[in-house]
């Protein structure tokens, strides 16, 4: 299961530093967000998510900021490591009583040792 | 426990064939999606369904297309005749209602390529 690839803006960092990978989200109706992180050959796999009514969220190494005003999702990720490299995606939902999420194209993070 | 499960894993056919790929959810899980990935594309979804009934099928693709969920424990994704450009990853996924929008979990995966 290759994700997306080729065309991926790529953000490379060292082993230890901290990683700051950005989305735009399309939808000002979006209520809730998703951060998901992709390796090479799986499925995308949940790592944090927020809903409107807040600004950030934080769990173990990762924060995701949200700022409604202009539209833009963060997920920070605290000490990289080399298990950190994958295709992380942003997603949003959108519409009431509706489940599906749309997905960004996603952003490959590189992490050297 | 055991997560979202896909089957195959790969799949090479030849254009004109039929092709049926096969998710089992997580039990318990009351959202099943379908989802196809690209490089062109990225993520996108199919259809998804909520106890076993198809909600929102304005992703498929076009009438080759077609997704069945007979019970809570196994969906199918049916293309008939496949073409080269049907060639992706094909995700499944699936979610537990908890009074709001839900986590996704997704399967592996299954590449397919149609020559």
């Amino acid at each position: 299961g290759e994700s997306v690839g080729l065309h991926l803006p790529t953000l490379s960092v060292q082993e230890g530093d901290n990683s700051i990978i950005n989305c735009a989200y399309s939808n000002s109706a979006s209520d809730y967000f998703i951060w998901y992180k992709q390796e090479s050959g799986k499925g995308p796999q949940f790592i944090i998510d927020i809903r409107s009514n807040m600004d950030k969220r934080q769990g173990q190494r990762v924060t995701v900021l949200l700022n409604k005003t202009v539209k833009h999702l963060s997920l920070q990720i605290a000490a990289t490591q080399p298990g950190d490299s994958a295709v992380y995606f942003c997603a949003e939902n959108y519409g009431t009583g509706r489940r599906a999420l749309t997905f960004g194209s996603g952003t490959r993070l590189q992490v050297q040792p | 426990d055991a997560g979202v499960i896909q089957s195959p894993r790969h799949e090479v056919t030849e254009m004109g064939q039929e092709v049926t790929l096969r998710c089992k959810p997580i039990s318990g899980h009351d959202y099943l999606f379908w989802y196809r990935q690209t490089m062109m594309r990225g993520l996108e979804l199919l259809i998804y369904f909520n106890n076993n009934v198809p909600i929102d099928d304005s992703g498929m693709p076009e009438d080759r297309f077609s997704a069945k969920m007979p019970n809570a424990s196994f969906s199918t994704l049916k293309i008939q005749p496949s073409e080269p450009r049907d060639s992706a990853v094909y995700f499944c996924a699936s979610s537990k209602t908890s009074g709001g929008v839900d986590t996704q979990y997704f399967g592996p995966g299954t590449r397919l390529t149609v020559l």
